[in-house]
Parts: structure tokens; C-alpha cells; sequence
């Protein structure tokens, strides 16, 4: 049962546009949620993240949008570059918790120069 | 330099042969946690510990084993082998304090099982 859920296996998009990357979940009971970046041979690294009492939290090009009405989260890439190729999993937890993290499938992000 | 390290960075080893994957961390984290990635399907959680001597299992516990003895060390122990643990395994730590960073992540253990 995949509790978050990132429908696009991959997306490209040209450099200097706008990167969305979206992501869904089923269990009301995540309050807080994380974007990660993953570069090939390497771990994912911390990227941005929301509690649920907000609906936006923005940080140098990227910023995350949280609908809780609908369980969806946006991560948005303004401009996007080359060096933000990589797959990004969005991940979720419970009462702001960092031990129990659940990620979605992931989604690879191919910026074409 | 704060980071995780995970041993070895490959293995290869055949079915049935016991193993053990090293993590440790030198960030005095409370939380670590080891998770699989697999094509399709994500990174899923194995285990994870809250603090010394305290684990539990997370989504796809079977087959594995760990143990926390020591604040900074979080190995993963698999008894038996079985060619579905072939995977890609990460190892990761946190806080349990301040500003909620979610893990850390180690660079990985890439892990064939024949």
C-alpha cells in the first residue's frame, strides 16, 4: 500500500523554465512532509520541506505547496538548471517526526540545456 | 565533516551466506534508520532505532536483522541471504531535536546476492 505516491517516473524540462514535481498521499495523519534530491551514486540530500500548518514554504528557487484538502504537495523549481538533474522523492511523516520517514516512488528530473 | 558511512560500497555474495552492512554516524544522532531502494518502488524502510537499544521494524522488516549497541553504529545483518535483498541500501541518521531535517543519508551499499 504506497502511502505517498509520485505518479510521473520522470519529467523533462528545458533550462530557465519551470520544474513541478508532484506528489500525493493517502494518510491524513502526515503533518510533516520533505523533498529530496538524489544524485546517481550518492544518497538522497535534504532539499525543502513543509509542515502542514503552512501551505508554502519557499527557499531560493524552490519552493513547496501543500494542499491538504486534496493529500498533494508541489515542489516547484523556478529557474530550472542543469545541475538540477537528479530524481527528487518526496517523503512524509507523523507528528513531526524524524524516525519513521515514508518516500514515494521518486521522480527523475532530465533539465535539457 | 558530519556525515554516515556505510560499508562495503558493493558486495556481491551468494544465497545463504550471512552479512553484515556497517553504518555508523558522527553527528551524536538519536535516530537511525536503514532503508532499500528498488526500481518502482522507492526507498522503503527496514528498520529503524530511536536511540541506543531501542529498534524496530519498518515496512519490509523480513530478512533482516539489526541492533543498536552504540549511539553512532546501526549495522544491518542479513542471516540468510536471498536474491530479492539484491537492492541498493541506504543508511540514515537524525535528530530528535531542533529544526526537523528529516535523514541523513549515507552514500549507500549496493548489494547482488546469486
Amino acid at each position: 500500500d504506497q502511502q505517498v505516491k509520485q505518479n510521473s517516473p520522470s519529467l523533462s524540462v528545458q533550462e530557465g523554465r519551470i520544474s513541478i514535481l508532484n506528489c500525493d498521499y493517502t494518510n491524513s495523519m502526515f503533518d510533516y512532509f520533505l523533498w529530496y534530491k538524489k544524485y546517481p551514486a550518492e544518497g538522497p540530500t535534504f532539499l525543502i520541506s513543509i509542515s502542514s500548518i503552512k501551505d508554502k514554504n519557499e527557499d531560493g528557487r524552490f519552493t513547496v505547496f501543500l494542499n491538504k484538502s486534496a493529500k498533494h504537495l508541489s515542489l516547484h523549481i523556478v529557474p530550472s538548471q542543469p545541475g538540477d538533474s537528479a530524481v527528487y522523492f518526496c517523503a512524509a511523516s507523523v507528528n513531526f517526526g524524524n524516525e519513521k520517514l515514508t518516500f514515494g516512488t521518486g521522480t527523475r528530473l532530465t533539465i535539457i540545456p | 565533516e558530519a556525515q554516515v558511512t556505510q560499508n562495503p560500497r558493493y558486495l556481491i555474495t551468494v544465497t545463504g551466506k550471512k552479512l553484515t552492512v556497517t553504518c555508523s554516524q558522527n553527528m551524536n544522532h538519536e535516530y537511525m534508520s536503514w532503508y532499500r531502494q528498488d526500481p518502482g518502488l522507492g526507498l522503503r524502510q527496514i528498520y529503524y532505532s530511536m536511540n541506543v537499544e531501542v529498534t524496530d521494524k519498518g515496512d519490509v522488516p523480513e530478512g533482516y536483522k539489526v541492533s543498536r549497541k552504540e549511539k553512532r553504529n546501526f549495522p544491518l545483518i542479513l542471516e540468510s541471504p536471498s536474491p530479492n535483498q539484491t537492492s541498493l541500501y541506504f543508511c540514515a541518521s537524525s535528530t530528535n531535536s531542533g529544526v526537523n531535517y528529516g535523514y541523513t543519508f549515507g552514500s549507500g551499499t549496493r548489494l547482488t546476492v546469486v
